[in-house]
């Protein structure tokens, strides 16, 4: 059984640019959930894309946004970079929208 | 608003002893409650999770107590060893897993 698998591991963007995080779920699960993960924070739901459709938005802006793929992987995209974006993104997938998540390793994105 | 209140931020204990970390939450919709472990530069891995018709599950050395009237949790780490140390978060979910509310996590070391 794979886990859950992220890339890249590590991004260094420029205030302003667009960046765009990738997102392979374990295996069978159709479920996909993005988190942004501050420094010393705990994680903060920013969405989940559950057969395509995104099924549930945290308190995050437009210009983060998402794709599900047939495959079940997923697209994280932010847009109009802000130095605060600099953050773990973590993506974390399940079966059928079900409680039990499992995370991947996380993208360090840092903004300059 | 913070959803999930974690206390200490940070902990220390000796080999062998039990670490015990609190989490409080105020939405009485939150119907599954999980503790999640994360190591420096990994995910969070899912340690143990519990429902509210329950007040207490145990996994080998750990065990979540659960007292819904008070709406608090707790996570309790027995016969606590080195490799336990890292960062231990807590989270509350509704509506099947639809949304996960973290709380800001407790640094625990266990000193040999």
């Amino acid at each position: 059984e794979t886990g859950v698998t992220q890339s890249p591991t590590h991004l260094i963007k420029t205030r302003g640019q667009q960046v765009t995080l990738r997102c392979s779920s374990q295996s069978g699960h159709n479920t996909v959930s993005w988190y942004q993960q501050a420094l010393g924070q705990g994680p903060q739901f920013i969405f989940q894309y559950y057969r395509e459709e995104e099924n549930g938005r945290g308190n995050f802006p437009p210009r983060f946004s998402g794709l599900q793929f047939p495959n079940y992987s997923s697209e994280l995209n932010v847009n109009a970079l802000e130095l605060d974006d600099s953050a773990l993104y973590l993506c974390a997938s399940s079966w059928d929208r079900r409680y039990e998540q499992y995370f991947g390793p996380g993208t360090r994105l840092t903004v300059t | 608003q913070q959803q999930v209140k974690q206390s200490p931020q940070s902990l220390i204990v000796q080999k062998g002893g039990i670490s015990i970390i609190n989490c409080a939450y105020e939405n009485t919709a939150f119907d599954y409650f999980p503790w999640y472990q994360q190591f420096p530069g990994k995910g969070p891995a899912l340690l143990i999770a519990i429902r509210p018709d329950v007040s207490e599950k145990k996994e080998g050395r750990f065990t979540i107590s659960f007292n819904k009237s008070a709406k608090q949790f707790s996570l309790h780490i027995m016969d606590s060893q080195p490799g336990d140390s890292a960062t231990y978060f807590c989270a509350a979910s509704r509506d099947s897993g639809n949304q996960f509310y973290f709380g800001t996590g407790t640094s625990l070391t266990v000193i040999p």
